[in-house]
């Protein structure tokens, strides 16, 4: 089976801090994405990777930034946290980018930023 | 662009009943087309998807999802809902370069006794 983890369920930061939501997947997916999650607005996609090194804006990228030094390693960084920012963020994976490939995807982090 | 929208944020059913979430989708190309499910504090887990390759795709725990080009739609359903069906599910649509899934808002379904 696929399994993605991500490093927290829930995490607590305040304004201003910088924050770093890793994810890692076990199955040498070739992508890997980062989406928000909030109530009525479903999920939407902040950034993706197609290989190491490599990333792609997706809808909502602004305020944030990704790395990915290793394949099997995506980190979300938030530079500067902002009371706006605090929702559920899901991590993903595929294996090719396929058009019909299926995202497999992580536990989710529950970020709060007061 | 591709879009999709789930009629409905909140459908409530009893056990046994016919369970239906309805997704209509806009694509300019033939669509590629997803159901996701998440449980109460968890990931999203495939349900079914839309390949072209059939329009009656069946799914995981009984759920199938029939693809309808000439109404845009591509309806969640389910013959008897089980309590442990309660979630929230999500439709999705590939976008044109295959390199991310574009969801609707989510359709929360309550399951009661």
């Amino acid at each position: 089976d696929v399994k993605v983890t991500q490093s927290s369920r829930y995490l607590v930061k305040r304004t201003g801090e910088k924050v770093f939501l890793e994810c890692v997947q076990d199955m040498d997916h070739e992508n890997m994405f980062w989406y928000r999650q909030d109530p009525g607005l479903g999920l939407r996609l902040i950034y993706f990777s197609y290989d190491v090194k490599m990333k792609e804006k997706g809808d909502i990228p602004e305020g944030y930034s990704v790395s990915r030094e290793k394949k099997e390693r995506f980190s979300l960084i938030l530079e500067s946290a902002s009371t706006n920012q605090t929702s559920m963020y899901l991590c993903a994976s595929s294996f090719s980018g396929g058009i019909t490939d299926t995202q497999y995807f992580g536990p989710g982090t529950r970020l709060t930023v007061l | 662009a591709q879009s999709v929208t789930q009629l409905g944020s909140h459908v409530s059913v009893s056990e046994g009943a016919l369970v239906l979430l309805r997704c209509n989708y806009s694509s300019s190309v033939p669509p590629y087309l997803f159901w996701y499910v998440q449980y109460p504090n968890q990931g999203l887990q495939l349900l079914l998807k839309y390949t072209s390759a059939a329009t009656l795709v069946k799914g995981i725990n009984g759920f199938e999802a029939e693809f309808k080009k000439s109404e845009t739609s591509f309806h969640l359903t389910k013959p008897s809902a089980h309590m442990s069906d309660a979630a929230e599910y999500f439709c999705a649509v590939s976008n044109q370069a295959g390199t991310a899934l574009i969801f609707g808002k989510g359709t929360t379904l309550s399951v009661s006794s």
